[in-house]
């Protein structure tokens, strides 16, 4: 199966309130993790990256927190707001191997 | 700066004919790869070059090959069409090896469809 998956394919939230999507991954030797977002028609987007290093970085309204000891990836939103509608994709690298993609979550923000 | 371009956005194509996918980046990106995402699933890679005059493959290499003649320029051709290679294709780039600091861009897609 896939080194990285997801564990909600769908996620619908209130306007305003905040988003939390989870990724899984089960290569320990992972170095590096991304989120994209993917708008409909459009190519994925850079969002945050993570090094294996640390447990927790902040972007603008988006967090990323990893736990190592149950390969945990998680991506939250703060303030979720019709433009944060999109497919958000997790992503993990681990050496010289090209970047392997979880199966992605689908936000949807109700207004 | 036009990034990563694709062409074409959209593609019908009888099974059995050929065709390539172009792609082009003009960031000067040693890195560069193609990706199908086949409806509500993720990207799965086809196959990558880090370097002009480098290919390698990727999880789903069967039925496509590309070439790498430059650093600007990464092809992919579908020689023989199936109804399988039906998805959207994505091309993309970064510095080196996906990093911090090599994000990793993508192109807007190229729809393909085989009937």
């Amino acid at each position: 199966g896939e080194s990285v998956g997801l564990h909600l394919p769908t996620l619908s939230v209130q306007e305003g309130d905040n988003s939390i999507i989870n990724c899984a991954y089960s290569n320990s030797a992972s170095d590096y993790f991304i989120w994209y977002k993917q708008e409909s028609g459009k190519g994925p987007q850079f969002i945050i990256d993570i090094r294996s290093n640390m447990d927790k970085r902040q972007g603008q309204r988006v967090t990323v927190l990893l736990n190592k000891t149950v390969k945990h990836l998680s991506l939250q939103i703060a303030a979720t707001q019709p433009g944060d509608s999109a497919v958000y994709f997790c992503a993990e690298n681990s050496g010289n191997t090209p970047l392997v993609f979880g199966k992605g979550t689908r936000l949807s923000v109700i207004a | 700066n036009a990034g990563v371009t694709q062409t074409p956005k959209f593609r019908i194509l009888k099974i059995g004919q050929s065709m390539t996918l172009q792609c082009a980046q003009d960031m000067n990106h040693n890195y560069m790869y193609w990706y199908r995402q086949d409806p509500g699933m993720g990207l799965k890679l086809i196959y990558y070059s880090v370097g002009a005059g480098i290919t390698d493959k990727g999880e789903v290499p069967n039925g496509y090959n590309v070439s790498r003649s430059t650093t600007e320029y990464f092809p992919l051709r579908l020689e023989l069409a199936a109804p399988s290679q039906t998805s959207v294709y994505f091309c993309a780039s970064s510095s080196s090896r996906s990093a911090p600091g090599n994000t990793i861009y993508f192109g807007e897609g190229s729809w393909l469809t085989v009937v």
